[in-house]
């Protein structure tokens, strides 16, 4: 599975939209991107995925870039419960069994 | 979705000692479960692949004879961590495929502590 490279904190004030960035520049093509959120001592939470277009859910929205290299997760409006670890995952989907290799993640402080 | 437990949330036990931790799938036939060990501040390590009425794969590094694990139903893992010692005090969190095969669901973790 390709390795992703994400800043390791980073700050954001509460109702602004957060912007989380992750390089994944050695991805292959079947390989989907998906983002976690680990708040502290829980186990983490799925987010969103996405191969190559954009997508959006009720909790965020995912860009790929379109050489699929790097991908940016968007919290629209940053609330003091989206304070986590945030980590980024590429995982390939035509293997047997698909696991996913955690990267250091970041951590986002969302200030009052 | 699919909604994962973990027994216990926390455990304290002595060196030397084993410990089992539980992982249930609550709604879902998990044919497959994930066990990850995470340390203070640091990221979430696979351990290992709990594969339901076979044995399980283990990553790299990881001891197979100290981790035993065991997936006797398709809702229920069990890591045994034997000989438990300072250093393997952790948390311990285990994960399934649910219905959305896209998606992982993470259990809330138990938390090791070896005096």
């Amino acid at each position: 599975d390709a390795k992703t490279t994400q800043p390791t904190s980073m700050d954001c004030a509460e109702g602004r939209a957060a912007n989380l960035p992750c390089n994944h520049s050695t991805i292959s093509g079947n390989e989907y991107v998906y983002w976690y959120r680990q708040i502290h001592s829980q186990g983490p939470q799925y987010i969103i995925h996405g191969l190559k277009n954009n997508e959006t859910n009720e909790m965020a929205s995912l860009i790929i870039t379109e050489d699929r290299k790097s991908s940016t997760l968007i919290l629209p409006h940053a609330t003091l419960r989206d304070t986590a670890v945030y980590y980024c995952i590429v995982r390939a989907t035509t293997s047997g069994t698909y696991k996913y290799i955690f990267g250091t993640g970041t951590r986002l402080k969302v200030l009052a | 979705g699919a909604v994962v437990s973990q027994h216990p949330s926390w455990v304290i036990c002595k060196s030397g000692t084993s410990v089992k931790i539980e992982c249930r799938s609550l709604d879902f036939q998990a044919t497959t479960m994930f066990w990850y060990r995470q340390f203070p501040k640091q990221s979430l390590m696979l351990m290992a692949t709990s594969n339901e009425g076979s044995k399980a794969t283990y990553e790299q590094g990881v001891e197979k004879d100290k981790f035993l694990i065991n997936h006797a139903s398709l809702t229920l893992s069990t890591l045994t961590v034997t000989s438990a010692h300072p250093e393997d005090s952790s948390f311990y969190i285990c994960s399934v495929y649910g219905d959305r095969a896209y998606e992982q669901y993470f259990g809330p973790g138990t938390r090791l502590t070896v005096t």
